[in-house]
């Protein structure tokens, strides 16, 4: 079955501190990749999304994530964060095959601390 | 543009009560679209997708269900509400081109 898990529930880190969050699926067939963002009162939003091509893909806000298919990861990066990058983020996965399932984890809380 | 209108905003309703969330998609056709419970901890968990009128997938066993009357509208029912059925529930599109998914504002419920 089409599963996604976020290893890390809860972060704290400072400003300029570097970031990264852990998101690994399970499927055995060709998926398109995804972060969403949730600041807080505010709705999900795409932070960043992989097809085809380059596994290194730059989304907004300077957030990057790398695609590694051997295993099965889509980790969330970011060199230094800023306190208004507090939110949760939510990594999603969809099957290319016609399933239709658009499946997200469990989501990462994260604060910066200024 | 495409705009996606969900309501109402929040329900306190009885135990034992029927609900009818209603979900409506502008500026699109035939959109693939979901129903989401979002809970702390647990993520955003998939209740039911439609791939279109009349199509519905369940993803979970409950006391939920979900029609899909009109190709851009989508609606989440209970014909009697358990305490469980509380949370915040989200409906969202995308194209059926598997791209990025577009969310409503959300419905708090909460069951009393």
């Amino acid at each position: 079955a089409q599963s996604v898990s976020q290893h890390n529930h809860h972060v704290i880190l400072s400003e300029a501190a570097s970031l990264e969050l852990g998101c690994n699926y399970s499927y055995g067939g060709t998926v398109n990749l995804f972060w969403y963002v949730q600041y807080p009162g505010q709705h999900l939003q795409l932070l960043l999304k992989y097809f085809s091509g380059d596994p290194l893909v730059k989304g907004i806000k300077g957030f990057e994530a790398e695609f590694i298919k051997s295993k099965f990861s889509f980790n969330l990066r970011k060199p230094s964060v800023q306190w208004s990058d507090t939110a949760e983020y939510f990594c999603a996965v969809i099957s290319t095959s016609g399933t239709y399932k658009y499946i997200f984890g469990t989501g990462t809380r994260l604060k910066v601390l200024a | 543009s495409q705009t996606i209108h969900q309501w109402p905003a929040t329900l306190v309703q009885p135990v034992g009560s029927p609900l009818s969330l209603e979900c409506t998609v502008e500026g699109t056709s035939n959109p693939n679209l979901y129903w989401y419970r979002q809970a702390a901890g647990r993520g955003l968990q998939l209740l039911f997708y439609s791939v279109g009128i009349g199509q519905i997938s369940s993803e979970v066993p409950q006391n939920l269900s979900a029609s899909r009357p009109q190709d851009r509208q989508f609606i989440l029912s209970s014909k009697k509400l358990l305490l469980s059925d509380s949370g915040f529930y989200l409906c969202a599109w995308e194209t059926q081109r598997n791209t990025e998914a577009f969310f409503g504002q959300g419905t708090r419920l909460t069951v009393v």
